[in-house]
């Protein structure tokens, strides 16, 4: 089936130790987007990339990163993980940038720092 | 600006009886408005989604929601639960623009009771 994978699922670092977090999608996707989600709170837009032009959102940290090296692939890059970088990492994909267009999640990464 | 609203971070119901979760919106443009579900340690799922056709829409699992537009609100329904429904449900908002960022409400878990 078409998805949005990511890999891995749990992922254990220490603080200050650099993490990368990845996505695949087989859809095909112009767009795919990476999300913070901190425990019982809604989904934080961190960034999206839309083929390869590159989107930060203003109050994103600058330690996080991101690369797109082709359309199926995606990274999360987080430099120096603090504790409140704890949290789960959703990657999602959209067919384009239109607002009716609908966002497909991954399962998502839940990072535990150290 | 976009924003939702979801009352109640938590409700619980019995199984068989109806699900009611509130959202209610604001936006300056006519919007487009998204359920989506997240079980533990998922990813968000869609359920079902508004863009300006009928006012009524029907989702995934049997759930429906109506797009109410001098109440501003986008409640999300379902006749009878069952507890397979327990979960978190999130609603979100975008609207007409050459970008589609979605603004997530806080949330509502549904517990269902047997």
């Amino acid at each position: 089936d078409a998805m949005v994978i990511q890999n891995p699922r749990y992922q254990v670092t220490q603080f200050g130790k650099p993490v990368t977090l990845s996505c695949s999608q087989t859809l095909n996707h112009n767009v795919m987007y990476w999300y913070q989600q901190k425990s019982s709170q809604a989904p934080k837009l961190l960034f999206h990339y839309y083929d390869k032009d590159f989107n930060n959102e203003a109050d994103t940290p600058d330690n996080f990163q991101s690369r797109r090296p082709n359309t199926s692939f995606c990274f999360l890059d987080i430099r120096s993980p603090g504790l409140g970088d704890a949290a789960m990492y959703l990657c999602a994909t959209s067919n384009h940038r239109g607002s009716t267009d609908t966002q497909y999640f991954g399962p998502g990464t839940r990072l535990t720092v150290l | 600006a976009q924003s939702v609203t979801q009352l109640g971070s938590h409700v619980s119901v019995s199984e068989g009886a109806l699900v009611l979760l509130r959202c209610n919106y604001s936006s300056s443009v006519p919007p487009y408005l998204f359920w989506y579900v997240q079980y533990p340690n998922q990813g968000l799922q869609l359920l079902l989604k508004y863009t300006s056709a009928a006012t009524l829409v029907k989702g995934i699992n049997g759930f429906e929601a109506e797009f109410k537009k001098s109440e501003t609100s986008f409640h999300l329904t379902k006749p009878s639960a069952h507890m397979s429904d327990a979960a978190e449900y999130f609603c979100a908002v975008t609207r007409g623009s050459n970008f589609n960022k979605f603004y997530f409400g806080s949330g509502t878990k549904l517990n269902v009771k047997p």
